[in-house]
């Protein structure tokens, strides 16, 4: 089975602090994927990288930046974290066998910045 | 860009039949996911649709009409663990990997 895990599901960070957030996935996939969930907004893309050392933004970059150096990890970073990055943190891989086209989730970290 | 629409709650009663709609306008397109969430858990994929017709999975089925930017997941017997929420993806064009999401629909199954 396909396994992402996220370093934390519950975080507590200050405000103005540097925080990382971190993924990794088991199954050699090229992409993975960080998204925020806020109640009533769905999943909203924030980086997605397609290879090692690649990256791109998503549709809400302001505020965050990413790290690839090894295919299995992918890290979110909270340069200076604010009250607004309050969220549901979700890394997420993919692969596409057959045609189908599947994205596999992490559990979530949950990050609360008082 | 790329927008979904889905209805944000959906209500019924053990043993029905539910179908939760998605329609979407966006500039070419690849294929339409389905994800089930369930409360305080990841997403955990469904379904995928890249051409048009009824795809089945045990009670679970999913729908597409690319002429309409239509689909549509029908969820049949249902039962108390379908409580959940429940979003369509579309992939398109010009990200070949990037899906965007609806921003879901809550399905609550009462006794």
């Amino acid at each position: 089975d396909v396994k992402v895990t996220q370093s934390s599901r519950y975080l507590v960070k200050r405000t103005g602090e540097k925080v990382f957030l971190e993924c990794v996935q088991d199954m050699d996939h090229e992409n993975m994927f960080w998204y925020r969930q806020d109640p009533g907004l769905g999943l909203r893309l924030i980086y997605f990288s397609y290879d090692v050392k690649m990256k791109e933004k998503g549709d809400i970059p302001e505020g965050y930046s990413v790290s690839r150096e090894k295919k299995e990890r992918f890290s979110l970073i909270l340069e200076s974290a604010s009250t607004n990055q309050t969220s549901m943190y979700l890394c997420a891989s993919t692969t596409s066998r057959q045609g189908v086209y599947e994205q596999y989730f992490g559990p979530g970290t949950r990050l609360t910045v008082t | 860009g790329q927008s979904l629409e889905q209805p944000s709650e959906v209500t019924a009663v053990e043993g029905a039949i539910v179908q939760i709609n998605c329609t979407y306008q966006t500039s070419g397109f690849y294929g339409l996911s389905w994800y089930q969430q369930h409360d305080g858990g990841a997403p955990t994929f469904l379904s995928y649709n890249a051409l048009d017709g009824l795809e089945e999975t045990g009670r679970f089925s999913s729908f597409l009409s690319r002429s309409d930017s239509y689909g549509y997941l029908l969820l049949q017997e249902l039962q108390m663990k379908d409580s959940a929420s429940y979003f369509c993806a579309v992939r398109s064009a010009g990200g070949s990997y990037i899906p965007t999401f609806g921003r879901g629909t809550s399905l609550i199954v009462h006794p």
